[in-house]
């Protein structure tokens, strides 16, 4: 069994500066990782994954995540966040192994990116 | 950019009457997928879809959940009798062959069981 656990729910940030949104998972096999975004009244948008290779994975609008196995983490970064980056980030691994595609969410972490 | 389509976007049901949401998902997409967030709680996995049978599915999905493929672009989920806790946002995903390959979700339908 695998599961996520996003360690903030709500993450303030002023306009320009840094972020970082944790994750940390937990399984007993192989993973891939994934960061998905969802903007208000919108689904699920996938941010970046990691599969295999470099662990330092880089995304859509900026964010970037790395891998880190010995510590089960997959934390997402912006060095820069703008008003439109607002939204509600998802963590999510899934099993690498063939056969299972399903995947398993943390609880979210609400950015809000203050002017 | 091709997307996965939800209808309706707000369903408002009574208990123990049965409800079918609809997905249009990607048109080359081969799996396809229903997950459900209860308010306040994880997004959670239901039901895997692949080749006109389920492949993978939760033990959410018991048996009063149903999943369908009725024609070549529709992917339908029906909870036949509702329950209260059965409120959900249900997400519908479609995906390529390969267990890599990206899901891409629909914008979700707001279920209201009175």
């Amino acid at each position: 069994a695998q599961s996520v656990t996003q360690l903030d729910s709500q993450v303030p940030v002023f306009e320009e500066a840094p972020v970082e949104l944790r994750c940390n998972y937990s399984s007993s096999v192989s993973v891939y990782l994934f960061w998905y975004v969802q903007y208000p009244n919108q689904g699920l948008q996938l941010l970046l994954k990691y599969l295999s290779g470099s662990t330092l994975v880089k995304g859509i609008n900026g964010f970037e995540a790395e891998f880190n196995k010995s510590q089960t983490s997959f934390h997402l970064r912006k060095p820069s966040v703008h008003i439109s980056d607002t939204a509600e980030y998802f963590c999510a691994v899934s099993n690498s192994g063939a056969g299972s595609y399903q995947l398993t969410f943390g609880k979210g972490t609400k950015l809000s990116v203050i002017p | 950019e091709p997307e996965v389509t939800q209808t309706p976007s707000h369903q408002v049901t009574q208990m123990g009457q049965e409800v079918i949401l609809r997905c249009v998902p990607i048109s080359n997409h081969l799996y396809f997928y229903w997950y459900r967030q209860i308010l306040g709680q994880k997004v959670e996995f239901l039901v895997s879809f692949y080749n006109n049978e389920i492949s993978e599915k939760s033990e959410i999905f018991d048996d009063q959940f149903s999943v369908e493929r009725p024609d070549g672009s529709n992917f339908t989920l029906k909870i036949r009798s509702t329950k209260l806790e059965d409120s959900a946002m249900y997400f519908c995903a479609s995906s390529g062959e390969g267990v890599a390959d990206t899901q891409y979700f629909g914008p979700g339908t707001r279920l209201t069981v009175l």
